[in-house]
């Protein structure tokens, strides 16, 4: 299996445009989580979503950030418009639905927003 | 409240030495998972180790185990024979509700730094 699938693996980009991030979790996994990862906040969940269906998006910092699942193999994670306050390295995880199953994570997207 | 707490923000350790990572959780759940995963400075998540409240006995992957003390609330890392390679950084997680059907967020510690010397 080739794993959590993120692209792109980094992005550079002006502040104000807008980023999407992908992300083809595991096939059969049926959990897929948003996170990011900073050096001040550490890792957060910004959403997980079981089964396609967003479960719990209370993590998503602000309207400027969406996410969305539709099909069991893709989601993408938009940032519109972007802020430097939003670099990061933005992991995508994967699970099956059990809650004592681990997760998979991707390699992450470095984001910078200069 | 901190339901994760990684209260050591860097270690070092001898080469083949043993070194144990500290976590302790908060939760009044009865059924709970706690996970550690490690993240060398590639930057990938790698899992460890699994441990649910209802296992009867400690969990263990190879060099790695987990010190599990219910009462004490606490779910210490061990790792053995030390390897260059172990330098990374280390983060304990919890999901409660292990038994749920359905899957719920991790909760994450801060993580602990863990530097291998030759």
């Amino acid at each position: 299996d080739a794993g959590v699938i993120q692209s792109p693996r980094h992005e550079v980009t002006e502040m104000g445009q807008e980023v999407t991030l992908r992300c083809k979790p595991i096939s059969g996994h049926n959990s897929l989580f948003w996170y990011r990862q900073t050096m001040m906040r550490g890792l957060e969940l910004l959403i997980y979503f079981n089964n396609n269906v967003p479960i719990d998006d209370s993590g998503m910092p602000e309207d400027r950030f969406s996410a969305k699942m539709p099909n069991a193999s893709f989601s993408t994670l938009k940032i519109q418009p972007s802020e430097p306050r939003d670099s990061a390295v933005y992991f995508c995880a994967s699970s099956l639905r059990f809650a004592n199953t681990e997760a998979f994570f991707g390699q992450g997207t470095r984001l910078t927003v200069v | 409240a901190q339901k994760i707490t990684q209260t050591q923000p860097g270690m070092f350790v001898q080469e083949k030495e043993a070194v144990t990572l500290d976590c302790t959780y908060d939760t009044s759940d009865p059924s709970y998972g706690l996970f550690w995963y490690k993240q060398p400075s590639s930057g990938e998540m790698i899992f460890l180790i699994y441990q649910g409240s209802y296992d009867q006995q400690n969990a263990t992957e190879g060099r790695y185990s987990l010190n599990f003390q219910k009462a004490r609330k606490s779910a210490n890392l061990v790792i053995s024979a030390s390897q260059l390679g172990d330098s990374a950084m280390y983060f304990c997680a919890m999901r409660e509700g292990a038994n749920a059907g359905n899957n719920r967020k991790l909760i994450w510690g801060l993580g602990t730094s863990l530097a291998v010397n030759p």
